[in-house]
């Protein structure tokens, strides 16, 4: 089952403008969540998380919003960049006994 | 139905010993993975398999191997168990290499002792 969803399997953006990355999940013990920034023949790299007790994180150009109500998180990306351009995972986590799932992965492409 | 599943989903051991941590995806597809994930969150890719051709980050220890009994299996091996491969374990699958889509697997959690 797939308690991590990515809906949008691409995107594409003007550069300059903003991002949007959109994850659903369904399992409400989740309590902390994260966006994986992935290249071509890499593994995913850590960008930015969250935890439940919070809604919003920020760092630089990129913000997480979580809500909990609606089991959805989502990642801004402002500005856009080409160098953004990548396929984004969201990752869910039971904190205490680190069962992590992913999403299946939207593209992101910013075109210059 | 779970698209990839992974077993066990903990692995507790000595060092020195062998084990194997066992992946299948029912979602037909043609590539399969294997990624470390070490204490601060960062996914290492250690393996993929794509129709019989292995490719292998250099930077794996020949100790682990991974073995592909059909296309919807991908096992990992690992020899001569050392305190360092203490870590999570993700397996996932792709519709072929190089696709964007990957489902990942709910990890394992390998500790050594």
């Amino acid at each position: 089952d797939q308690q991590v969803k990515q809906n949008s399997p691409s995107l594409s953006v003007q550069e300059g403008r903003i991002s949007i990355l959109n994850c659903d999940y369904t399992n409400s013990m989740f309590d902390y969540f994260l966006w994986y920034k992935k290249y071509p023949a890499e593994g995913p790299t850590f960008l930015i998380s969250i935890s439940s007790i919070k809604d919003k994180n920020e760092d630089g150009r990129f913000t997480v919003f979580l809500n909990k109500s609606a089991k959805h998180l989502s990642l801004h990306i402002v500005p856009s960049q080409p160098g953004d351009s990548a396929v984004y995972f969201c990752a869910a986590l039971l904190y205490n006994n680190n069962d992590m799932r992913f999403g299946a992965g939207t593209r992101l492409t910013v075109k210059p | 139905d779970t698209a990839v599943s992974q077993t066990p989903k903990y692995l507790v051991t000595q060092m020195g010993n062998d084990k194997s941590i066992k992946c299948e995806q029912n979602l037909g597809h043609d590539t399969m993975y294997w990624y470390k994930q070490d204490s601060k969150k960062f996914l290492k890719i250690m393996f993929s398999y794509n129709n019989k051709e292995l490719i292998i980050n250099e930077t794996v220890p020949n100790r682990f191997s991974p073995k592909s009994p059909d296309k919807a299996h991908l096992n990992l091996h690992i020899n001569s168990l050392e305190l360092g491969d203490s870590a999570v374990y993700f397996c996932a699958s792709s519709p072929r290499l190089g696709a964007d889509t990957q489902y990942f697997g709910p990890g394992t959690r390998l500790t050594v002792l």
